[in-house]
């Protein structure tokens, strides 16, 4: 799996949009980016992922570059509750039965100010 | 409606003991996992089972023994507890087709004295 890097903290202001970035220059072309969170003291919750193309869901936005080689993880009104550790994870989407097990890293501390 | 418990939601023992922590899910998921957050938040896979079958045993050391009666349930039991095992456990599930995503349980926080 690719390896990945995140900066270690954020800060972004409530209700603007919060940017997280993500490095996976050594992506190959079968894997996707996986965006993970985890709220303290809670267990990690899935957020959103993608190929190439740029995806969105009730959660977030995210944006692949073309040569994919890094993207972003957009929120687009912060709120308090999305004071979290996101954490961006590559990886090809091939189910093995039970051997799927994703790599978390250090992820980035986003913290919302209000 | 929870998707996924977890009981207890902390454990303190001492050094040596012998403990279980239980999972639950009610999503249908014919996968789980359990996974270990330490004391500097690294997240890490320890086992999966498929349909009550061991499928990832990541290194984890022989007092570590996950069972699974049925597809809802996995069970982590840890024998002679040690200081370093002090740690968030958590417990997750997904389905075949989506493994991607994988529902987490609460996590139970283990603090071996």
């Amino acid at each position: 799996d690719a390896k990945t890097t995140q900066p270690p903290s954020m800060d972004c202001a409530e209700g603007r949009a919060a940017n997280l970035p993500c490095n996976h220059s050594t992506i190959s072309g079968n894997e996707y980016v996986y965006w993970y969170r985890q709220i303290h003291s809670q267990g990690p919750q899935y957020i959103i992922h993608g190929l190439k193309n740029n995806e969105t869901n009730e959660m977030a936005s995210l944006i692949i570059t073309e040569d994919r080689k890094s993207s972003t993880l957009i929120l687009p009104h912060a709120t308090l509750r999305d004071t979290a550790v996101y954490y961006c994870i590559v990886r090809v989407p091939i189910s093995n039965f039970g051997n799927e097990k994703l790599t978390f890293g250090t992820g980035t501390r986003l913290t919302i100010i209000p | 409606d929870t998707a996924v418990s977890q009981t207890p939601k902390y454990l303190v023992t001492q050094m040596g003991n012998d403990k279980s922590i239980k999972c639950e899910q009610n999503l249908g998921h014919d996968t789980m996992y359990w996974y270990k957050q330490d004391s500097k938040k690294f997240l890490k896979i320890m086992f999966s089972y498929n349909n009550k079958e061991l499928i990832i045993n990541e290194t984890v050391p022989n007092r570590f023994s996950p069972k699974s009666p049925d597809k809802a349930h996995l069970n982590l039991h840890i024998n002679s507890l040690e200081l370093g095992d002090s740690a968030v456990y958590f417990c997750a599930s997904s389905h075949p087709t989506r493994w991607w995503t994988q529902y987490f349980g609460p996590g139970t926080r283990l603090l071996v004295l």
